[in-house]
């Protein structure tokens, strides 16, 4: 079946540090790949994703691209903020469900 | 932009009561789907929903839990007699092809 492997956390940065959380995934056929981001005591919010081998999802800085070669779709910053902070979730959907990785908390101390 | 809406964002129970968590999700998807997280852990998928019948659902959605559409625009997620491990916080998710997901904020269930 369908699976999303992620980066254990937490992850601890300094502001303006480069941020890499990877992720790996296991389908069969082509699924669409995302990131979600859960700020503190909040729901989920879609931040990026992909729909096809070589897309690169982009939004607020993040980047991602999916790599049907490796299965991979790393989550990228080149400087984080505080406000980054939060819960990043990577998830797939083969349009008949998502499953989601287990999640990379994140802080970005000052 | 559509939302999906879900109702109430906190509920309390005692242990054994029944609860109905409720959700509106964007009108012209037709794909339903119940997710849960516990408190601080991964999200789970619960069941998904198409075309009025349940289309998957996980090891985690046994008898206890039901869901329902019972009216062309609510998506209810029905847990008969919690239990102290059903405390979490419930999302309820609609999809269509063009648009991909929508998540709703969530309703944390508290199970005293």
């Amino acid at each position: 079946g369908n699976s999303v492997t992620q980066m254990e956390g937490p992850v601890t940065l300094s502001e303006e540090a480069f941020l890499t959380i990877n992720c790996t995934y296991t389908a069969t056929g082509y699924p669409s790949l995302f990131w979600y981001v859960q700020y503190p005591g909040e729901g989920l919010q879609l931040l990026l994703k992909a729909t096809k081998a070589d897309d690169k999802g982009s939004n607020k800085g993040f980047e991602a691209t999916y790599r049907k070669e490796t299965t991979s779709f790393h989550l990228e910053k080149g400087s984080v903020q505080v406000s980054d902070s939060a819960v990043y979730f990577c998830a797939l959907s083969d349009h008949l469900d998502m499953r989601f990785g287990a999640g990379t908390r994140l802080t970005v101390k000052p | 932009e559509p939302e999906v809406t879900q109702t109430p964002s906190h509920q309390v129970t005692q242990m054994g009561q029944e609860v109905i968590l409720r959700c509106v999700p964007i009108s012209n998807h037709l794909y339903f789907y119940w997710y849960r997280q516990i408190l601080g852990q991964k999200v789970e998928f619960l069941v998904s929903f198409y075309n009025n019948e349940i289309s998957e659902k996980s090891e985690i959605f046994d008898d206890q839990f039901s869901v329902e559409r019972p009216d062309g625009s609510n998506f209810t997620l029905k847990i008969r007699s919690t239990k102290l491990e059903d405390s979490a916080m419930y999302f309820c998710a609609s999809n269509s092809p063009e648009a991909g997901y929508t998540f709703g904020s969530g309703t944390r269930l508290t199970v005293v």
